[in-house]
């Protein structure tokens, strides 16, 4: 059973591009989490999505950044128009719900996002 | 305010001995605490969860103990080895909503 899946893992951006960020959750998992990690941080909550649903996006910048988790695919991360502040590890968690035995969120190996 | 603390400072102890690591909350009701191990360059791995309604977990050579009192979590690692060393991330939740709120990490070095 593989787990989170995430690609790319290195991803260089110069400013003003887009970072498309993907994230493959494990097998049977419908809840998705985003989390960024800046260098000599720990780790922020950013969004989470179930199939089709924003489900909390508390943790989101307001501007350039958004996330989708489509019926068929992976979940995406898309931030547009970098700056430099925006690089980062970014790092995808699954789980298969939120309460009970269930509420065990696993993670990704992350995308690192380097902004030139 | 709300805070998820553990110690900054790197936490260097000899193979064979009981590294014992701190996790303190303020402000938070959480209805379970995670535990994670990070390697340098690599996601997350899950150790441990504990529930509010539990005192202590086991798990081979870890053991976490959660008092909702004294608002702190303690990680043990007994039997220590340099495989060992990593990061050590605990992490609260406060039920249903999903979002985990993470300390910012203690690095643990065991030496041979």
């Amino acid at each position: 059973n593989a787990g989170v899946m995430q690609n790319p893992r290195h991803l260089v951006r110069r400013r003003g591009q887009e970072a498309r960020l993907r994230c493959s959750p494990m097998k049977g998992h419908s809840h998705v989490y985003w989390y960024r990690q800046l260098p000599e941080e720990g780790l922020k909550f950013m969004v989470y999505l179930q199939k089709e649903n924003i489900i909390d996006e508390s943790g989101m910048p307001k501007e350039r950044f958004s996330a989708e988790f489509p019926k068929e695919g992976p979940s995406i991360l898309r931030i547009q128009q970098v700056v430099r502040g925006d690089s980062a590890a970014y790092f995808c968690a699954s789980s298969l719900g939120t309460s009970g035995s269930t509420d065990t969120q696993y993670f990704g190996p992350g995308t690192r996002l380097t902004v030139l | 305010s709300q805070k998820i603390e553990q110690n900054s400072e790197a936490l260097n102890i000899q193979e064979g001995k009981t590294a014992t690591l701190t996790c303190n909350y303020t402000n938070y009701s959480p209805a379970y605490l995670q535990w994670y191990r990070q390697d340098p360059g690599r996601g997350p791995v899950f150790l441990l969860l504990i529930r509010e309604n539990e005192k202590e977990k086991r798990k081979e050579r870890l053991k976490v103990t959660f008092d909702t009192t004294l608002k702190q979590s303690l990680f043990h690692i007994t039997a220590s080895q340099p495989a060992d060393s990593a990061t050590y991330l605990c992490a609260l939740s406060q039920g249903g909503t999903g979002k985990l709120i993470f300390g910012q990490g203690t690095t643990l070095q065991v030496k041979p």
